[in-house]
């Protein structure tokens, strides 16, 4: 199984700033099968990347994916206060099944 | 537009079984694999397995081997997701999440508490 390590856990920002998540996965995750999330209290998980770096259909550009091999990287250029949420990667290319990080909570600073 | 529809809560008691729902609409049922995920009060999110809705076909996270059962009703675009011998630890909501190139569409969740 493929594990998948998020960090950091939380990250304190403002708006207007920007916010780096790093993924790295215990073996290689073809790129494309590496997938991020948002999620928000009360709500189901949104796609925002699939394939590490194709946005989602509806995602602002502001979102973005970049890596392969067992590093990946979520990058929100500038915050918006609704981007305050959790974010979780997730693998979905193995026989083995989907798997998926822990999550990094972004708040407000 | 791609709609995937679940009940909103149950509530169970330790040793018994609950069996949640997804319906699908937009789509074409038969033509994407559907998962469920499940997540724990707090807690992250754990694959539980999929079901190929066309041919009924199923794969399993070995967590779950032998407690759950994935079925389809393909005449109302339904999956089913059955979780037996419940314990408390099975506290959470279970998604079905659709698959195409990715996991695109989530349902909205169904709460399943166990307790006594």
């Amino acid at each position: 199984e493929i594990v998948l390590t998020q960090s950091p856990g939380t990250l304190s920002l403002s708006p207007g700033e920007r916010a780096t998540l790093s993924c790295r996965a215990s073996q290689t995750v073809t790129s494309s099968y590496l997938a991020w999330f948002q999620q928000k209290p009360g709500q189901a998980p949104r796609l925002l990347i699939y394939a590490a770096s194709n946005r989602a259909t509806g995602v602002p550009d502001r979102f973005s994916g970049s890596g392969s091999g067992t590093d990946f990287t979520l990058t929100i250029s500038r915050l918006e206060p609704e981007d305050f949420a959790v974010y979780y990667c997730q693998q979905y290319g193995t026989s083995a099944g989907w798997t998926f990080g822990q999550g990094t909570k972004v708040e407000i600073k | 537009q791609v709609q995937l529809v679940q009940f909103g809560a149950e509530v169970k008691k330790p040793g018994a079984s609950v069996r949640v729902s997804c319906k699908a609409s937009g789509y074409t049922f038969t033509g994407y694999y559907m998962h469920w995920v499940r997540q724990a009060p707090g807690q992250g999110l754990e694959w539980m397995g999929w079901i190929n809705p066309n041919s009924g076909s199923t794969n399993y996270a070995q967590k779950f081997e032998g407690r759950v059962t994935m079925t389809r009703d393909t005449s109302i675009s339904t999956a089913y997701m059955e979780l037996s011998r419940l314990r408390s630890d099975d506290t959470a909501v279970y998604y079905c999440v659709r698959e195409y190139r990715s996991p695109d569409y989530w349902g909205q969740g169904t709460l399943v508490t166990v307790s006594s």
